[in-house]
């Protein structure tokens, strides 16, 4: 089985810009969860979604946001990049029936570099 | 708030020698305690679980007790290998929530 996929591995943008992440999860996972990972702050958790549907949100900026599709892949958005969102994003996906309560599944992350 | 706290790193060991990684949690109800770990370049992966005190979590050689007397979840390993060198990270959940609320993580050097 395919683990969760998370495009692009790297970006590089500037202040100022916008920028999307996409994560597939694994096939049959209907929970989608993103985290910001920083030497500073660690993981931070961002949101989480379930068949379309934004569940539980963290204490992010609005500039942040996501959404999911149908096939459960899920994209977040990051508008009017700043320095300190250059990070790396981690997707989860998570099944209520594999391995018992929430347990989530993470994928590669995608490192954002913004400059 | 819900929080988990765990050893700073890092830590460095011999080959064979024995790991201990301290954790305690913080949280208004009665989370599921897990282990993740992140090697290099990858994504974090799941290591052990508990879910109920008492209980006890095991993989690969690494336990961990979910004590709810000491609100604590400490990882151990009884003889490590360089293969175990990795940032390690303690992170609860509550009921159905799907949020993992992370400590800041310790880092693992294993020399032969």
């Amino acid at each position: 089985k395919a683990g969760v996929t998370q495009t692009p591995r790297y970006l590089i943008k500037t202040r100022g810009q916008q920028v999307t992440l996409s994560c597939s999860p694994i096939s049959g996972h209907r929970s989608v969860s993103w985290y910001q990972q920083t030497p500073g702050q660690g993981l931070q958790f961002l949101f989480e979604y379930f068949s379309e549907t934004q569940r539980n949100k963290g204490n992010f900026p609005g500039r942040f946001s996501g959404r999911q599709f149908s096939n459960s892949r899920s994209e977040m958005n990051v508008s009017t990049l700043e320095l300190g969102d250059s990070a790396l994003y981690l997707c989860a996906s998570s099944h209520p029936l594999a391995g018992g309560p929430n347990e989530q599944f993470f994928g590669p992350g995608t490192r954002l570099t913004v400059l | 708030g819900d929080s988990v706290t765990q050893m700073e790193g890092p830590v460095t060991l011999s080959e064979e020698a024995f790991l201990t990684i301290n954790c305690t949690y913080t949280a208004t109800g009665y989370p599921s305690l897990f282990w993740y770990v992140q090697y290099p370049g990858e994504g974090l992966q799941l290591l052990l679980k508990a879910t109920k005190a008492d209980d006890k979590g095991s993989n690969k050689g690494f336990e961990a007790t979910y004590r709810k007397e000491t609100t604590s979840f400490h990882l151990e390993k009884g003889s490590v290998q360089v293969s175990d060198s990795a940032v390690y990270f303690c992170a609860l959940s509550l009921g159905n929530d799907y949020k993992l609320s992370f400590g800041a993580g310790t880092t693992v050097t294993v020399r032969a």
